[in-house]
């Protein structure tokens, strides 16, 4: 069965205090992708793994980073989280040898900063 | 600037109804387009995907078309369920591969009432 799981599904947080997302996937696939998704807004891609240890920021970077250990892992931190990273977080995988780069997403993480 | 437009930004049908959903882009190159059906609090899972000049898809009671040089694709849906109330978003990809960008419309949101 293929998927991608996301823990935790809901979370709060203070401003200032650290956060810890963590993505998995059941499927072997070499790409791993981080977005953000606020109301009225596309998708917007924060960074991409293209496997373990090899990542590259994506169009809004700033105030994220990544961490990618093992191939079905993939981590996204907030160091010191700010009230305008409140967000619904999705992650998402894709094969290099997948349907037109068909990516297999998450249930997203919902994230409040106060 | 949004790179990808969809209208309407929401749309209320009754049960049984069939309703178009429009998606415009400015993306170069345009690869392929997918279709993603987002429920409420869920992830994206894609629906079909374009890829040729004029392509046609068919999934059921979904069938989608795509304009190449106009740059336009719309989504039918015939028949309506109340399952089918969900968020739909056009996705255009630059490349045919996971090392293509993907650039995400902002969604219509269809609500089927009975």
């Amino acid at each position: 069965d293929m998927k991608v799981t996301q823990m935790p599904r809901y979370l709060i947080k203070r401003m200032g205090e650290n956060v810890l997302l963590e993505c998995g996937q059941d499927m072997s696939h070499e790409t791993m992708y981080w977005y953000r998704q606020d109301p009225g807004l596309g998708l917007q891609l924060i960074y991409i793994s293209y496997d373990v240890d090899s990542n590259s920021e994506g169009d809004i970077p700033k105030g994220y980073r990544v961490s990618r250990k093992k191939r079905e892992h993939f981590s996204l931190i907030l160091d010191s989280a700010k009230t305008n990273q409140t967000s619904v977080y999705f992650c998402a995988s894709s094969s290099r040898t997948g349907n037109y780069a068909e990516q297999f997403f998450g249930p997203g993480t919902r994230l409040t900063v106060l | 600037k949004t790179q990808v437009e969809q209208s309407p930004q929401s749309l209320v049908v009754r049960q049984g109804e069939n309703c178009v959903l429009q998606c415009n882009y400015s993306v170069t190159p345009d690869n392929h387009l997918r279709w993603f059906k987002q429920d409420t609090g869920k992830g994206l899972v894609s629906l079909t995907v374009l890829v040729h000049e004029n392509d046609k898809t068919s999934n059921g009671r979904y069938s989608a078309t795509l304009d190449k040089d106009a740059k336009h694709s719309t989504l039918h849906i015939t028949a309506t369920l109340l399952d089918d109330t969900a968020t739909y978003i056009c996705v255009v990809g630059d490349r045919g591969s996971a090392l293509g960008r993907l650039h995400f419309g902002a969604g219509t949101q269809l609500i089927v009432i009975p």
